[in-house]
């Protein structure tokens, strides 16, 4: 089975960099993703690491480990609108070929503060 | 380009009763999911799709969930009967091919009182 493991909950200011790590334990691994969440809202994709190291895209940036069974995400100037909460999920390798299986974490709530 | 839709958008019912989810994805994706959030924990695969077919239903409660899609597009999820423990957010999401992106509806929140 899949484990992920991820803060429950970050608070900071406007304009601060917040730091959502995410660690798992599988049998195997395709890559890593992020999404965010809004109360009330669908979880809409943000990046996908397959690849060891570091994704930029925009204020966001994700980093992946492999060695290490480790990612990130780095929120940086971080808005009033960014408080949601975000979610890790691993792609299953016992997905088929196509399409794809994610398992969650349990998702990290960002609260930022004016 | 129309999102995934997803009706009812929230849905109150008493145990023991039936209630039915609907699912429209984005025009052309082929796979479709149906998650089931409960309230502070990341979403859990319960079905996927691959046009019409089912190819993994491992974690669908069997005896009082069912799900079927059609002609591969829409898909409709079934709880019968309903019991307290499924008060959760049904959300339906789809994607195209081997993307790693995949798009989520805005869900259907259950309440079973």
């Amino acid at each position: 089975g899949q484990s992920l493991e991820q803060p429950s909950e970050v608070t900071a200011v406007e304009g601060a960099i917040v730091q959502i790590n995410c660690t798992y334990q599988t049998s195997g691994f395709y890559g890593l993703s992020w999404y965010q969440q809004h109360d009330g809202g669908a979880p809409t994709f943000l990046s996908y690491n397959a690849l060891d190291g570091l994704e930029e895209t925009g204020r966001f940036s994700s980093f992946l480990s492999r060695s290490d069974s480790y990612g990130y995400l780095l929120l940086q100037e971080l808005q009033m609108k960014d408080s949601a909460s975000y979610f890790c999920a691993v792609r299953d390798p016992d997905a088929q070929a196509a399409g794809n299986k994610l398992t969650f974490g349990g998702g990290t709530r960002v609260l930022v503060k004016p | 380009e129309a999102g995934v839709v997803q009706s009812p958008r929230y849905k109150i019912i008493e145990k023991k009763q039936p209630v039915a989810f609907w699912c429209n994805p984005i025009s052309g994706h082929n796979t479709l999911y149906w998650y089931r959030q409960n309230l502070g924990q990341g979403p859990e695969l319960l079905i996927r799709y691959e046009n019409e077919e089912a190819v993994d239903d491992s974690q669908l409660p069997k005896d009082r969930f069912s799900a079927e899609r059609l002609k591969g597009v829409d898909s409709t999820l079934k709880i019968q009967p309903a019991e307290l423990g499924d008060s959760a957010v049904y959300l339906c999401a789809s994607s195209f091919g081997d993307s790693n992106e995949q798009f989520f509806g805005p869900g259907t929140r259950l309440t079973v009182l």
